[in-house]
């Protein structure tokens, strides 16, 4: 069974950089057929998709959110790690890391997903 | 880049069909592979449809997925409306300049 748990700060203040860990069970970062994601979803508001690393290390970014946004793992702890700069009260949000299941050569869905964890962006 | 969009709110009754539209902004529908994840309150959002009208194990065949590309728009059906299905429902999709992009979301009622 897959499964995946968000960890990090609670509250942050505004101009701090967030850094936020996904711990997976179940599977490798190294199985060629999946990938993490983190999608954030503000109060009320609707999924925006983050940041995306593959098992070969590649990355990929939000366009809008490109400079603020770094990705990384660690394939030996089954660790993804979200580093997010500047942080802004309209950053705060629930974070979730998702698998993204890849067939074929198709983009892939998001499943399982995290239990999210919330961040508030607060002096 | 592209957007979905959704209606805000959709509310049927139990036992009724409800099917909720998520429009493509740009580019085709057809293009790429729509997802639908169903979030309820205070859950993580899960898999309903993938790859336009596929059913992940667990999920009942009152789901249905389906693309349109007359209309460029993907749609998910509900029927035999039940209250557990009373949730967030989410579209996604992908393009190579947008990459994963989700739609606005709608709020089902069930009454």
């Amino acid at each position: 069974q897959v499964t995946l748990k968000e960890s990090g700060p609670v509250l942050v203040k505004p101009t701090e950089t967030l850094t936020l860990t996904c711990t997976v069970s179940g599977f490798s970062l190294s199985n060629a057929r999946m990938g993490v994601s983190w999608i954030r979803q503000p109060p009320g508001k609707a999924l925006e998709w983050l940041a995306h690393i593959f098992s070969n290390d590649e990355k990929s970014y939000s366009t809008s959110l490109k400079s603020r946004l770094t990705i990384s793992k660690d394939t030996s702890k089954s660790q993804v790690v979200l580093t997010m700069t500047n942080m802004d009260p309209v950053d705060t949000a629930t974070y979730y890391c998702a698998v993204l299941v890849v067939v074929a050569a198709t983009p892939g869905w998001f499943d399982p997903w995290g239990q999210g964890t919330l961040v508030t962006v607060s002096s | 880049n592209f957007m979905l969009t959704q209606p805000h709110s959709v509310s049927e009754s139990p036992g009724k069909t409800v099917t909720i539209s998520c429009t493509r902004s740009s580019g085709s529908i057809a293009s790429n592979y729509v997802q639908w994840y169903q979030q309820r309150p205070g859950s993580s959002p899960t898999t309903v449809i993938y790859e336009d009208n596929q059913r992940p194990s667990g999920v009942p065949d009152r789901f249905s997925g389906s693309i349109d590309s007359s209309s460029n728009s993907a749609s998910l059906t509900i029927s035999g409306l039940k209250t557990e299905d009373e949730a967030d429902y989410y579209c996604q999709s992908y393009d190579s300049s947008s990459l994963w992009v989700f739609g606005g979301g709608t709020k089902l009622t069930v009454l």
